[in-house]
C-alpha cells in the first residue's frame, strides 16, 4: 500500500491567498485525521472524520479553517484567507479503528 | 476532554544507557496509549502501542508501562544508540476518537 499521501509536500504563499491541502488516505481506513504541527504547540489535532463524517472539528483554529472529506479516498483542508500565523507542518493520517493511526509525510506551509 | 502531559521535554544520554520517557493522561476513559518517534522532516511512525488491559509490552529494546490506576505510562528504551536520537510523542485515545498527543521529547544520544 502506498500509505496515507498529501500534496502538496511544501507551500508558500502571501497571506490572504486561499489555501488547500489535500489527503488519500490508506485504501479501507475509515477514519481519517488532520494535525497541524508547531514548535510552540506541538501536534495539535485540528479536526477528524469517521466514515467522512465530522465528528470532531473542536481543534480548528477559527473560522478561516475548514476541512471535507466527500468520498473515502479523499479529504481536503482549506485556509482562507491565510495568515502568517498559520505557517506550520499540516499532517493527514488515517486508521481503522482499533488499528494504529497512520500518518502521510506533511505538507510544509509557509505564509509570507 | 483528554489532555497528555509529557516529560522531559528534552533528553541526553551516552550510547549504551537506558532512557525513560514519562506521560500522564486525564480521561479514565481513554484505552489505547501509542508512541511514535519522529526524525527530523518526517512523519510520526508507531514504534509500540499498549492498550488499558496490559499493564507492559516490550520489543527488544522498546517497551512500555502502564498504570491505570495512577493515569500514566512510560517509554523506556535500553542500550540506545545513535540512531534512537529523535522525537518521540506519547498519545492517548478512548475507543472512537481521536488520538491527543503529548508535546514531544526529544532525545539526543552521543557516542
Amino acid at each position: 500500500d502506498a500509505g496515507v499521501i498529501q500534496s502538496p509536500r511544501h507551500e508558500v504563499t502571501e497571506m490572504g491567498q486561499e489555501v488547500t491541502l489535500r489527503c488519500k488516505p490508506i485504501s479501507g481506513h475509515n477514519s481519517l485525521f488532520w494535525y497541524r504541527q508547531t514548535m510552540m504547540r506541538g501536534l495539535e489535532l485540528l479536526i477528524y472524520f469517521n466514515n467522512n463524517v465530522p465528528i470532531d472539528d473542536s481543534g480548528m483554529p477559527e473560522d478561516r479553517f475548514s476541512a471535507k472529506m466527500p468520498n473515502a479516498s479523499f479529504s481536503t483542508l482549506k485556509i482562507q484567507p491565510s495568515e502568517p500565523r498559520d505557517s506550520a507542518v499540516y499532517f493527514c493520517a488515517s486508521s481503522l479503528p482499533p488499528e494504529p493511526q497512520h500518518f502521510g509525510d506533511g505538507t510544509r506551509l509557509s505564509i509570507l | 476532554g483528554e489532555n497528555v502531559e509529557q516529560h522531559p521535554s528534552t533528553l541526553s544520554v551516552q550510547e549504551g544507557d537506558s532512557a525513560v520517557i514519562k506521560c500522564t493522561y486525564s480521561d479514565s476513559a481513554s484505552n489505547y496509549f501509542p508512541w511514535y518517534k519522529q526524525e527530523l522532516g518526517k512523519r510520526p511512525q508507531l514504534i509500540i502501542d499498549i492498550r488499558s488491559n496490559v499493564g507492559e509490552k516490550k520489543d527488544q529494546r522498546i517497551a512500555v508501562t502502564l498504570n491505570k490506576t495512577a493515569k500514566h505510562f512510560s517509554l523506556h528504551i535500553t542500550e540506545t544508540q545513535p540512531e534512537d536520537s529523535a522525537v518521540y510523542f506519547c498519545a492517548a485515545r478512548q475507543a472512537g476518537t481521536a488520538l491527543i498527543f503529548g508535546k514531544g521529547t526529544t532525545l539526543s544520544v552521543s557516542s
